[in-house]
């Protein structure tokens, strides 16, 4: 199906683990972030790029690694996991980068780690 | 610090009434504004967005207003629906930095 989708939904993992959640499209849109949503804070930038193989940091961005080698995919790497990423991770993808500036958003990974 | 602010975390209203949700920022350097709704256990959906150059933009039951004096704007729906019950977060960008609002959820009551 075309659209955004986000794997795994769910995820429980351990602190100083290492934990990549997968984002895809299939529009073939040029841009896609990645966004936490905590309560409190709203949605915050992680990261985002601007094309296969431009990314560039977002608010939020340290513990955090992304790669984007394909136009579709653009996973994101918690490297070594701590409480404090317990979260609610949404991709998204846009277009180009000028107005409206609308984003699609994928369904969210809520991610816990213990 | 939060450069984007939504202070009312929650708003009732009934159905057929204006539902008003409102958004400061503090940032001048912002020059698009949007908003997003979300309901539960989905990502958000784009709504409308509006230029730092105008002041208002309307998309039918939805019109954003926009106060760079007061950097303030809000989000008019008339008449709310039922359905209109959902988070709705504002957010606004420099260009590729975006930011978000800590969200209002809205009641519409039948």
């Amino acid at each position: 199906d075309a659209g955004i989708t986000q794997s795994p939904r769910y995820k429980i993992t351990e602190t100083g683990r290492q934990v990549t959640l997968m984002c895809h499209q299939t529009w073939s849109h040029s841009y896609m972030f990645w966004y936490r949503q905590d309560l409190g804070h709203g949605l915050r930038l992680i990261y985002y790029s601007a094309a296969a193989d431009i990314t560039d940091k977002g608010e939020v961005s340290d513990g955090y690694v992304v790669s984007r080698s394909k136009t579709e995919n653009f996973p994101l790497t918690l490297e070594s996991a701590t409480r404090s990423q317990t979260s609610v991770y949404f991709c998204a993808s846009s277009e180009n980068s000028g107005a409206p500036y609308e984003q699609y958003f994928g369904p969210g990974t809520r991610l816990t780690v213990t | 610090d939060q450069q984007v602010k939504q202070n009312s975390p929650s708003l009732s209203v009934q159905e057929g009434r204006i539902s008003i949700l409102n958004c400061d920022y503090t940032n001048s350097m912002f020059d698009y504004f949007l908003w997003y709704k979300k309901y539960p256990a989905e990502g958000p959906t784009f709504l409308i967005s509006i230029s730092s150059i105008k002041d208002k933009n309307e998309d039918g039951r939805f019109t954003v207003f926009l106060n760079k004096s007061a950097k303030h704007l809000s989000l008019h729906i008339v008449p709310s629906q039922p359905g209109d019950s959902a988070v709705y977060f504002c957010a606004a960008t420099t260009g590729n930095q975006f930011y978000f609002g800590t969200g209002t959820s809205l009641t519409v009551i039948p």
